[in-house]
């Protein structure tokens, strides 16, 4: 079965990085793409970006652009994503999501379980 | 502020039919296929509904989804206080390319 597994919470100081990882299982991880997608507390879902799990092109969100950077490691399957120049408000629960596309359209169709990254001095 | 827009909230009796809409605009609902996720406090979300009204396997007949011009829709019929949940839809947008989610609507099963 497909399986999303990230890395544990993390706790940050104002301009530090954070790295998540998300280990992929249960397909062919060149297949799919996978998307990044965070939730501050109480809040909705803001899509981050993406990224080819075929050839590591990507697409990060305006508003992160300069400041996220995603990356794969097809040997073990396992998608990053790095977080630089951290803020206050960048605490949140960040999620990976594989990505299913085809024909135009495309969905999220599987979920990590998320990993709390806590920005506070 | 969202670039779509959903009720914060709605609410119905068990066995009732809810609906929650999802308003765009044509560079993301009017011209891209609009999918919806189910959330349950402290857990990741769920795929629900894809390609405006297809369900994945194991989710059952009771959700429905629909799209019309540039707004989509929710349904669920038969409520179970097992429905209570956040309910979010989401779809591509082509001019900002970007990927758009609604603000999130909190079902409440009285």
């Amino acid at each position: 079965q497909v399986q999303l597994v990230q890395s544990g919470a993390e706790v940050k100081k104002p301009g530090a990085s954070v790295k998540v990882s998300c280990e992929a299982s249960g397909y062919t991880f060149t297949s799919h793409g996978i998307s990044w997608v965070r939730q501050a507390p109480g809040q909705g879902l803001e899509w981050m970006g993406w990224i080819s799990g075929y050839n590591g092109d990507t697409n990060y969100a305006q508003k992160l652009q300069g400041r996220v950077t995603m990356t794969t490691d097809t040997s073990t399957s396992t998608a990053y994503m790095e977080v630089r120049s951290l803020r206050s408000d960048d605490t949140a629960v960040y999620y990976c999501a594989r990505v299913t596309q085809y024909l135009g359209t495309s969905r999220f169709d599987y979920w990590g379980q998320g990993t709390l990254v806590t920005v506070s001095s | 502020q969202s670039v779509l827009t959903q009720p914060p909230s709605v609410s119905a009796a068990p066995g009732q039919k809810v609906t929650i809409s999802c308003s765009g605009s044509s560079s993301n609902i009017g011209n891209n296929y609009v999918s919806w996720y189910q959330q349950f406090p402290g857990t990741a979300p769920k795929l629900l509904i894809y390609d405006n009204n297809k369900r994945p396997s194991g989710i059952p007949d009771r959700f429905s989804g629909s799209k019309s011009g540039t707004s989509a829709t929710l349904g669920i019929t038969g409520l179970q206080t097992g429905d209570e949940a956040d309910y979010y839809c989401a779809t591509w947008d082509s001019s900002l390319s970007a990927w758009v989610f609604g603000g999130g609507t909190k079902l409440t099963v009285l």
